[in-house]
């Protein structure tokens, strides 16, 4: 079945690197998201990869995509302050009728002045 | 601006009461779900609905209705039926690209009284 899994917490000193990981189970899925969902609000979405990249880089975020070992990290570069939230990893399985995304159950991003 | 309209924000219902959460979409989306929220979890689907007229339960479809009248609109009723309906529920639509991303509402946080 469909199953995504995320570390639960992770706390940096603002300036520092983070790096957010996720495992998923469904070798079928085409993409993987990142979202980060601020203190009571929607999900907003970060960056996605095609899941026959291997990396993909956006400003301050690099998303690394391990394929064999079904693993994928985010890296936040010169974390600031402002990235303090819970971060979401999802697949878009393929060949499902519902589309739906499957979530993992977030990372929370504590950024320590 | 196209978006996801979640409204209202806050609700609170009474023991046995039905309530009723909005959700309008203008970006022309085929497919919209409700997903729901609780503390330290992921997001869990409730329902979705691939085109007009047309919805599928998801996970966790027990004690909730919906319909799709239009496609802009998908209504979620949580029914006196759902034994523990205290969570921040999650509106998404979801175009038909397969690369699609998922656009989320703001939420609704809704508690029992």
């Amino acid at each position: 079945g469909e199953d995504v899994e995320q570390s639960l917490f992770l706390s940096v000193r603002e300036g520092d690197s983070s790096v957010i990981n996720c495992t998923y189970t469904d070798s079928s899925s085409t993409y993987l998201y990142w979202y980060k969902q601020e203190p009571g609000a929607g999900l907003q979405l970060l960056t996605y990869i095609f899941s026959n990249m291997d990396m993909k880089q956006d400003q301050r975020l690099t998303v690394l995509l391990n394929k064999k070992d079904k693993h994928l990290s985010l890296r936040i570069a010169d974390t600031q302050t402002g990235d303090s939230a819970i971060y979401f990893c999802a697949e878009a399985p393929r060949d499902t009728g519902r589309r739906a995304l499957t979530f993992g159950s977030g990372t929370r991003l504590q950024v320590q002045p | 601006d196209g978006g996801i309209t979640q409204s209202p924000k806050y609700l609170f219902r009474k023991e046995g009461q039905n309530v009723t959460l909005s959700c309008e979409q203008n970006l022309n989306h085929d497919a919209m779900y409700w997903y729901r929220q609780d503390p330290g979890q992921g997001l869990r689907l409730i329902y979705y609905s691939q085109i007009v007229n047309d919805f599928q339960k998801g996970d966790i479809a027990e004690g909730y209705s919906v319909s799709r009248e239009k496609k802009e609109s998908f209504p979620l009723t949580v029914t006196s039926a759902q034994k523990n309906p205290t969570a921040f529920y999650l509106c998404a639509s979801r175009g038909v690209l397969e690369s699609g991303e998922a656009f989320f509402g703001q939420g609704t946080r809704l508690t029992v009284v």
